[in-house]
Order: C-alpha cells, then sequence, then structure tokens
C-alpha cells in the first residue's frame, strides 16, 4: 500500500494523559498536514512541515500539541495533558511542493475520558 | 481569513433526482478541491479545479467552478443510494497558504430508495 498511513487508528484515553499519533506520508511527498475535524465540521488544519521544517502553525494548535518530522519521512503528534475538548479525528496528508494535490490518511480517532 | 461555507448542509433526495451543492469562498483562491467522507473514514478526493470556467465530471457527479463569483457547484445527477455520504469544498491558496486547505463544514447528502 503506497498510500499515507496513520497509526494508531483509534485510541481511548483518560483525561490528563498523553498521547502520540504517527503518520507516514506518500514517500516522495515533501511536504505533511495535520488537521483536525470534529464531528459535524470539516477538517481545520493545524500545522504542515517542508520535509522536515514545521512551517506554519494554526493558532489551534495549543502548547499542549507538538508536532515533528525528523527525517523529513514519518511525522509524529503529540498531545500533552489531553482534555475532552481534544476528541477528534487527527487526519494526515501528504503532498509534493507541486502540484500540490493533498492525499489523506485514514486518521486516528481520539477519544477523551 | 479565508473562510468557506457550503449549502445546503444537509440534503436529504429521493433516487433519481438531481440535486446541486453550492460551495462560497470568501477570497480569491488557486485551486478547489471537492471531497466525499463516508461515516467514520477519511476524505476521498473527487475533483481538482483549477481555473474559472473548470468543468470536471465522474459518474453521477459533476464538479463546476466560477472564481468570478467565487463559487463552486457539485450537481448530482440521478442520485442513488451509495452516493449517500457528506462532501466538502476546500480551497487552497498556493502562495499564501502553503497548499494548506480551508474547508467548508459539509454537505451531507442521503439518497432514499
Amino acid at each position: 500500500d503506497t498510500g499515507v498511513s496513520q497509526n494508531p487508528r483509534h485510541k481511548i484515553t483518560k483525561r490528563g494523559q498523553n498521547v502520540t499519533f504517527r503518520c507516514d506520508p506518500i514517500s516522495e511527498h515533501n511536504r505533511l498536514y495535520w488537521y483536525r475535524q470534529t464531528l459535524g465540521q470539516g477538517p481545520e488544519f493545524l500545522t504542515y512541515f517542508q520535509n522536515e521544517a514545521q512551517l506554519e502553525k494554526s493558532r489551534l494548535l495549543s502548547d499542549r500539541f507538538s508536532a515533528e518530522r525528523p527525517k523529513g519521512s514519518f511525522s509524529t503528534l503529540e498531545i500533552q495533558r489531553t482534555e475532552q475538548g481534544d476528541s477528534a479525528m487527527y487526519l494526515c496528508a501528504s503532498s509534493l511542493t507541486a502540484p500540490h494535490e493533498q492525499y489523506f490518511g485514514p486518521g486516528t480517532r481520539l477519544t477523551v475520558t | 481569513e479565508l473562510k468557506v461555507e457550503q449549502n445546503p448542509l444537509f440534503l436529504s433526495m429521493q433516487e433519481g433526482k438531481n440535486y446541486t451543492i453550492y460551495c462560497n469562498y470568501s477570497t480569491t483562491s488557486d485551486r478547489l478541491y471537492w471531497y466525499r467522507q463516508d461515516p467514520g473514514k477519511s476524505l476521498e478526493s473527487l475533483f481538482v479545479l483549477l481555473s474559472n470556467g473548470a468543468v470536471k465530471q465522474e459518474g453521477r457527479l459533476m464538479a463546476s467552478l466560477d472564481t468570478k463569483a467565487r463559487l463552486s457547484t457539485l450537481h448530482i445527477t440521478a442520485a442513488v443510494h451509495d452516493l449517500s455520504a457528506t462532501y466538502f469544498c476546500a480551497v487552497c491558496r498556493i502562495q499564501t497558504n502553503a497548499g494548506k486547505s480551508t474547508f467548508g463544514d459539509g454537505t451531507t447528502l442521503t439518497v432514499k430508495p
């Protein structure tokens, strides 16, 4: 399978715990994006990487959130001290610099109890 | 700030009928995407529209773009049950937004026999 993969697919955690998600993009894609989608809404941009450099972060990304892409390949998104409001689907997408079309992974559904 | 509005948000159709979903966006953009999302699943790319007057068709779905009106439409012809899903439009500004997408809130389509 050469598509975008995400792990885990589902995560249930208790409030206050830390969680980490992983995204493996399409191998030749140099851009990687993280989005968050809550029920009944469209995905909202969180952050993106060009190779290993994190170039933009949304105001939605509080300081409890951190993302890395250490070697310009896979990326991790960590949420510290989770809150119930963090419950959402976290989507990863990757693209080439051009033509920009983003390919989405299956998502990680986070439930904070 | 780029905003994307879709209407209607919910649409219930009879099989065999035609209908149109509308997507308005607030500022000039470089490309417009349409995605399909089934419950609990990720986003499936349907169309990418790049220029004014662009029209693309796939099966019973046809998408068009009017950049002057900042409007895209997704037309459904002779709906069938398999088209039941949530449809999102997303707009992208390559130069200023580095390819990240701003999504509408989606149109949930239910096709009834």
